[in-house]
């Protein structure tokens, strides 16, 4: 089945303790993305990347950070995170940034 | 002016009637516009694209697009309880080769 496999679900953390949020795609599309969306505002782009090794900031990058060493891989970074980074995210993927795409079920983050 | 504008809402629209949900954007350059449908808790998933001036029809759905005008929309006919979520007008920007989302309308369908 054709799908992008998002995780953790649900995350809980405290502030300053590092935390990765795994994203995999199935369908060897070229462009993933990372959005956070919080109430009233909407769907925001954290940072995307247009092939393996080529990875661009979006709106609001700061605090995190990604990498795309493989086609199908695209993980989000906290570093240190922080209760502003408290939010729901969603991975996203498609053939090109024209194009339909494919969400992840989305992982719901608390930090303390 | 905001890139991509909809009416938050709540659009209440009673069980069976057209349901009309509207999109302006900024850059006259754009080309390629999407509606999302997006269920509680849930994440977006592609309902509707559209690329030229005109009507593009599938089912129930029916997306408009008039460029001169800057304004896309899409129409829910014979709209169900099932239709109850939040939609997301999304627009390509050429200039920029990114997707700008809008924040969406909230569609309350009533039995």
């Amino acid at each position: 089945e054709a799908q992008v496999t998002q995780n953790p679900r649900y995350l809980i953390t405290v502030t300053g303790k590092k935390l990765t949020v795994t994203c995999s795609q199935n369908m060897n599309h070229e462009y993933m993305s990372w959005y956070r969306q919080d109430p009233g505002l909407g769907l925001r782009q954290i940072y995307y990347s247009m092939n393996v090794e080529v990875t661009d900031k979006g709106d609001v990058p700061e605090g995190y950070k990604v990498s795309r060493k493989e086609k199908r891989n695209f993980p989000l970074i906290l570093e240190s995170p922080s209760p502003n980074q408290t939010s729901l995210y969603f991975c996203a993927s498609g053939p090109g940034v024209n194009e339909k795409l494919f969400f992840g079920s989305g992982t719901q983050l608390s930090v303390l | 002016q905001k890139e991509v504008e909809q009416n938050s809402g709540p659009l209440s629209v009673p069980e069976g009637a057209i349901a009309s949900l509207n999109c302006t954007y900024s850059d006259r350059v754009s080309q390629s516009f999407f509606w999302y449908r997006q269920y509680s808790g849930k994440s977006p998933e592609l309902i509707m694209s559209i690329y030229s001036n005109g009507d593009k029809e599938d089912g129930r759905f029916t997306a408009q697009l008039n460029k001169a005008s800057q304004y896309v929309s899409l129409l829910i006919r014979d709209s169900q309880p099932s239709d109850s979520a939040t939609y997301l007008c999304a627009v390509y920007k050429n200039r920029d080769d990114k997707i700008i989302f809008g924040k969406g309308t909230r569609l309350h369908i009533l039995p």
